[in-house]
Order: C-alpha cells, then sequence, then structure tokens
C-alpha cells in the first residue's frame, strides 16, 4: 500500500523568505501524480501544484515549486516570498494510474510571520 | 468556490445515532469521492462512486455505507456513530474520461466540507 509521511509537523517563515516542505512515499508503482494541497483555516481542500511521475522536469505554479526526486521517493515544495495568506495546512498526496483515490499525508502547519 | 457542494455544513448529534451527510457535484463531473478529517490529521479516502457505481474503496467502517444517485449526487450514511467519529467529511468530483489504469489525470474538486460532532 502507499503511504505518505511528511515529517515537519509545523513551520514558520518570515514574510518574503523562502520555505521547503518536506514529503516522502513509497510505493512499487511507476506511474503516478504526486500534489500538494493547502488548507487554510477556513478548511477548503485548495490544489497547488500537481507533479506527473514520468515527467522529469519539476512543476511550477507562480511562487510555488517542487524538487521531485524519483529515486528517492521524495517530493519537496518551495515557497518563494512567503506571503501572509501562505499560512495554511498543507498536505503531500500520492495517486497511482490504476487507483482514483489518494493517500494523503499528515500535513504540515505553515505559518508566516509579519 | 469548487463547485461542489456539501449539506450540511455542520452537524452535531449523539452517540448511537445515524446522519446522512449529502455531496452534490460539479456539473458534469461523474465521479464523486469520499474522505474523512479526523482532527488535524490528513485526509482519509473512504469511497468513490463513478456514475451511480462503487468503483473504489477505501478505510470505510461497516456502519458506513454510501451511494450515488441518477442525478449524481451522492449520499454518506454513518449510523451507530461514536465519539471518534467526529471529524470533517469531504466530498470531491473529477470530471469524466479518465480511464482505469490509462493514466490520464481528472483533477478532484473539493467540496467545503461537513463537520460532524458526536458528542
Amino acid at each position: 500500500a502507499q503511504t505518505v509521511t511528511q515529517s515537519q509537523p509545523e513551520m514558520s517563515v518570515q514574510e518574503a523568505e523562502t520555505v521547503t516542505l518536506s514529503c516522502t512515499y513509497d510505493t512499487s508503482e511507476n506511474n503516478y501524480y504526486l500534489f500538494w494541497y493547502k488548507q487554510p483555516p477556513s478548511r477548503q481542500m485548495i490544489l497547488v501544484i500537481r507533479q506527473e511521475a514520468y515527467k522529469q522536469q519539476n512543476a511550477t505554479e507562480n511562487r510555488f515549486s517542487v524538487n521531485f526526486q524519483k529515486a528517492a521517493k521524495s517530493f519537496s515544495l518551495k515557497i518563494s516570498d512567503s506571503q501572509l495568506g501562505d499560512t495554511a495546512m498543507y498536505f503531500c498526496a500520492f495517486m497511482d494510474y490504476n487507483n482514483n483515490d489518494m493517500r494523503f499525508g499528515a500535513g504540515t502547519r505553515l505559518t508566516v510571520k509579519p | 468556490d469548487s463547485g461542489v457542494t456539501q449539506t450540511p455544513k455542520h452537524l452535531i448529534t449523539a452517540t448511537g445515532q445515524r446522519v446522512t451527510l449529502r455531496c452534490s457535484p460539479r456539473s458534469g463531473d461523474l465521479s464523486v469521492y469520499w474522505y474523512q478529517q479526523s482532527l488535524d490529521q490528513g485526509l482519509q479516502f473512504l469511497i468513490q462512486y463513478y456514475n451511480g457505481e462503487e468503483r473504489a474503496k477505501g478505510n470505510i467502517l461497516e456502519r458506513f455505507s454510501a451511494q450515488q444517485f441518477p442525478d449524481l449526487h451522492s449520499e454518506l450514511n454513518l449510523s451507530s456513530l461514536e465519539l471518534g467519529d467526529s471529524a470533517l467529511y469531504f466530498c470531491a468530483s473529477s470530471a469524466p474520461g479518465r480511464e482505469r489504469g490509462g493514466g490520464r489525470y481528472n483533477e478532484q474538486f473539493f467540496g467545503p466540507g461537513t463537520r460532524l460532532t458526536v458528542l
């Protein structure tokens, strides 16, 4: 079974600085997707970025980018120029090609300080 | 606004009771997924329906059941409730066209969730 591990329960960063959130996963599959979701205090789940395992190029979305290391089964999220609105829980998630359900990590609570 | 609606927003009930959570997917989406998020934890996949049929099952208790109706809305039924069932229950929907094993990805859009409190 696939598992997703986020080893940092809480992190903080100063506004305008850069922060990296870690995620590792375990799977025997070769084809899959990885995601980072943001959950602000409103509890809404918001897709931040996704990565397809067969693509070697790391995904980027504005201030958000990932470092995908397939061999190491690592998928970290880098947030540049952190903003107060980035304060939220961040969840790493995995989905393989054969199943539609997503497996989530336990989350990292990120606080951006002014 | 994701286009996925869930009712009610909040539900408070007692142990041993039964409740029904409702989800309406985005227009045109055929798949509905149910997830459970206990306090400060990640989401746990419960079950998926596709066009009225059960497609995948996760860590769903026998006390829980779900169905998807011809109009594609879905209901999650929770019975014999226990204190540990208190959680946020999310519904998500995705568009048709993703074939199992085909690798085509359709984003899951999440509803706002239903917060269930069992006293």
